[in-house]
């Protein structure tokens, strides 16, 4: 079974411009994931889908941060535009539905370096 | 503010030694779990253990929870030098379902 794929794994960018991550979940899994961890931090839930619809974004900076899953498959974490507080790894994670026993399934993150 | 907070933040042991880990958490929860990240890596489910159970065993891997103290702790025993990772418990709250919360995580060194 492949895993959670996301691209780039690295992205270097000077503070002011714009940068767009992309995930690919676990084919079936109905609910994904974006989290921001911080080095030395544990992950902080960014943003939820079931499908394709928004569950949880309530600690997702709205004036510059977006997020979409388009079709309830694939996902795109946007920002625009970036802080030099924003230098963290993007993680995506995968669920197969929302309920108790939730296993998320985590991609590689993509490491973000803002200059 | 985060649910979980691990304890201790950073734990250096021999190979074959156990390693204990421990979590603390504020409000009730329906669940909890356990993750292990190793280094450039994403995170790994290791374990879950719900609010009606009181311990559970994965391998070498042993996780208790005492919702009374709102604590719970994860044993590795036998430790390997390929344990050598953060591991990070994570709270699913009742009041929230279905959001999982992390913790700022303990970090494990094995030397081997």
């Amino acid at each position: 079974e492949a895993g959670v794929a996301q691209s780039p794994r690295y992205k270097i960018i000077e503070k002011r411009q714009s940068v767009a991550f992309w995930c690919n979940p676990i084919s079936g899994h109905a609910t994904l994931y974006w989290y921001q961890q911080i080095l030395g931090q544990g992950p902080k839930l960014l943003i939820q889908f079931q499908n394709n619809g928004v569950v949880d974004d309530s600690q997702l900076p709205k004036d510059r941060f977006s997020a979409e899953r388009l079709k309830g498959v694939d996902s795109t974490l946007k920002i625009q535009p970036a802080k030099l507080e924003d230098s963290a790894v993007y993680l995506c994670a995968s669920s197969l539905r929302l309920g108790a026993y939730n296993e998320q399934f985590f991609g590689p993150g993509t490491r973000l370096t803002v200059l | 503010s985060q649910q979980g907070e691990e304890d201790p933040q950073a734990l250096s042991i021999q190979e074959g030694e156990n390693a204990t880990m421990n979590c603390s958490y504020k409000t009730s929860i329906n669940n909890l779990q356990w993750y292990r990240q190793n280094s450039g890596r994403g995170l790994v489910h290791l374990i879950l253990i719900r609010s009606n159970e009181r311990e559970k065993h994965s391998g070498r891997l042993r996780v208790t929870l005492d919702t009374s103290k709102k604590s719970s702790s994860l044993l590795i025993t036998a430790s390997r030098a390929a344990d050598t990772a953060s591991y990070f418990c994570a709270t699913e709250s009742k009041t929230s379902y279905d959001k999982v919360i992390f913790g700022p995580g303990t970090s494990l060194s094995v030397i081997p």
